[in-house]
C-alpha cells in the first residue's frame, strides 16, 4: 500500500502566480483533507472533499480552491500567490467519518518568492 | 472555537530521561484527542489517540490520558531514545470529523 502520495515534493513560484498541488489518497479512503503548515506552526485545516464536493472549509480565502476526482484523488489550487502562502501543504485521507484513521502524506513544500 | 495549547519548545533531553509534553484543549463538545509526530522531512504520523474521558492512549512507550476535568492530554515517556527526536503535535477533532485542530508543536531533541 503506497499510502498518501503528494506531488510535487517541492515547488517554487513567484507572487501573483497560480499553483496546483496533487494528492492520491490511501487505498480504501474516500475523503481527502488539505492542511497548510507554516514554518514552526501546527497544520491548519484548509478544506475537505468527499464525493467530489467540498464538505468542510477552514478559515482560508477563496484564492484556495480544490477538486476531487471520481478516483478520490484531489487537487489544491491557489491563485494570486502571496509571500505568506509559503508553507508545507499536507494532504490527508481517511474513510469518511473516521477522522481517527486520518493518514497524512509527506507534503508539498511551496516557496513563493 | 476549538483550540489546543502545547508547552513551548524546544525540549532537549539526554537519552533515557523522562519526557512530559503538556497539552491542554478548549472544545465545545467532547472531542477525540491525538498526538502526532513529525520526523524531519516527513509527514505527520499518528502516535496515539483517546476518544473519551479517562481513556489512555499508548504506543511505542508513549502514553497520554484524556483528562476531562483538567481538559488535558499530556504526553509522557519513561525513557526517551535518540530516535524519538522529532516534533510532536497535540490535536483534537469533534465527532469523528477529519478536521483536526493542532497545537503549534513541540520540538524534542534527545542527545546520546
Amino acid at each position: 500500500d503506497a499510502g498518501v502520495t503528494q506531488s510535487p515534493t517541492h515547488l517554487i513560484k513567484t507572487r501573483g502566480q497560480q499553483v496546483t498541488l496533487r494528492c492520491s489518497p490511501k487505498s480504501g479512503h474516500d475523503t481527502v483533507s488539505w492542511y497548510q503548515q507554516a514554518l514552526g506552526q501546527g497544520p491548519q485545516f484548509i478544506f475537505q472533499y468527499y464525493e467530489e464536493e467540498e464538505r468542510q472549509r477552514g478559515n482560508f480565502p477563496d484564492r484556495f480552491s480544490g477538486h476531487q476526482f471520481p478516483n478520490y484523488s484531489s487537487e489544491l489550487n491557489v491563485n494570486a500567490l502571496l509571500l505568506g502562502d509559503s508553507a508545507l501543504y499536507l494532504c490527508a485521507s481517511s474513510p469518511t467519518g473516521q477522522g481517527e484513521k486520518l493518514f497524512f502524506g509527506s507534503g508539498t513544500q511551496l516557496s513563493v518568492l | 472555537g476549538d483550540s489546543v495549547t502545547q508547552m513551548e519548545g524546544p525540549v532537549t533531553l539526554s537519552e533515557e530521561a523522562f519526557l512530559t509534553i503538556n497539552c491542554t484543549y478548549t472544545a465545545t463538545g467532547y472531542p477525540s484527542l491525538f498526538w502526532y509526530v513529525q520526523y524531519p522531512g516527513e509527514g505527520l504520523q499518528l502516535l496515539l489517540k483517546a476518544t473519551k474521558a479517562d481513556d489512555k492512549g499508548s504506543n511505542k512507550g508513549f502514553e497520554a490520558t484524556y483528562r476531562k476535568e483538567t481538559t488535558s492530554f499530556h504526553l509522557e515517556k519513561g525513557s526517551v531514545q535518540v530516535s524519538d527526536s522529532a516534533v510532536y503535535f497535540c490535536a483534537l477533532s469533534e465527532g469523528g470529523s477529519e478536521k483536526l485542530v493542532f497545537g503549534k508543536g513541540t520540538k524534542l531533541t534527545v542527545n546520546p
